[in-house]
């Protein structure tokens, strides 16, 4: 079946380190593939998205591609802050119903 | 600017006396979800509605079940709770394209959540 699996952490960084979370993927078809952060106590927020092979996603400094052929969707962001410090998911869905498989979360603590 | 909206934020229940939850939304989106959520870990979807479709996940228990009176409304009701009950509650919306062959894939807007303790 669909699945997707993403690094465990916790990830532990400095301020302004390179963060990288490792997410791969498996379906039948084409799916779109989201990652989405969780802040302490609050609900889930998609940070970005892409919905075809080799799209690139991107917002508030981070991004990820969209790589058919290693099925990957790697998360990366150049200068991390204390602000980023949250959990971050990876999703994937199709169409058909719309329904979100999600990897298990990775908990990221920046230190300033 | 509050687009999914959940309430209460904090919920205490006593071990079997029931509870609802509520979510409600200003985005007119057609889909609206139910997810468990325990100790940071993924979501679990419990179930969703397709207007007025609902939709069961084959593994979630009977002590769950859901209202949805209106587009911008849908209740999750817990018939009687126990400890494992106990965790996050968070609803989402998204759009769906109408009919089974919808191509588009739409992202899925999460509410703040209701945390729900047992005791």
């Amino acid at each position: 079946g669909d699945s997707v699996t993403q690094m465990e952490g916790p990830v532990t960084l400095s301020e302004e380190a390179f963060l990288t979370i490792n997410c791969t993927y498996t379906a039948t078809g084409y799916p779109s593939l989201f990652w989405y952060v969780q802040y302490p106590g609050e609900g889930l927020q998609l940070l970005l998205k892409a919905t075809k092979a080799d799209d690139k996603g991107s917002n508030k400094g981070f991004e990820a591609t969209y790589r058919k052929e290693t099925t990957s969707f790697h998360l990366e962001k150049g200068s991390v802050q204390v602000s980023d410090s949250a959990v971050y998911f990876c999703a994937q869905n199709k169409a058909a119903g719309n329904k979100l498989t999600f990897g298990g979360g990775t908990r990221v603590l920046v230190k300033p | 600017d509050a687009m999914v909206i959940q309430n209460p934020r904090y919920q205490v229940t006593q071990f079997g006396k029931p509870v609802t939850l509520s979510c409600s939304q200003t985005l007119n989106h057609n889909v609206m979800y139910w997810y468990q959520q325990k100790s940071s870990q993924a979501p679990k979807l419990l179930f969703h509605y397709y207007d007025k479709d609902f939709n069961n996940e084959a593994d979630t228990p009977d002590n769950f079940q859901s209202r949805r009176p209106n587009t911008s409304f849908c209740f999750l009701d817990i018939r009687s709770p126990g400890l494992g009950d106990a965790a996050m509650y968070l609803c989402a919306t998204s759009r769906l394209g109408a009919g089974q062959g919808a191509t588009a894939s739409y992202e899925q807007y999460f509410g703040p959540g209701t945390r729900l303790t047992v005791t």
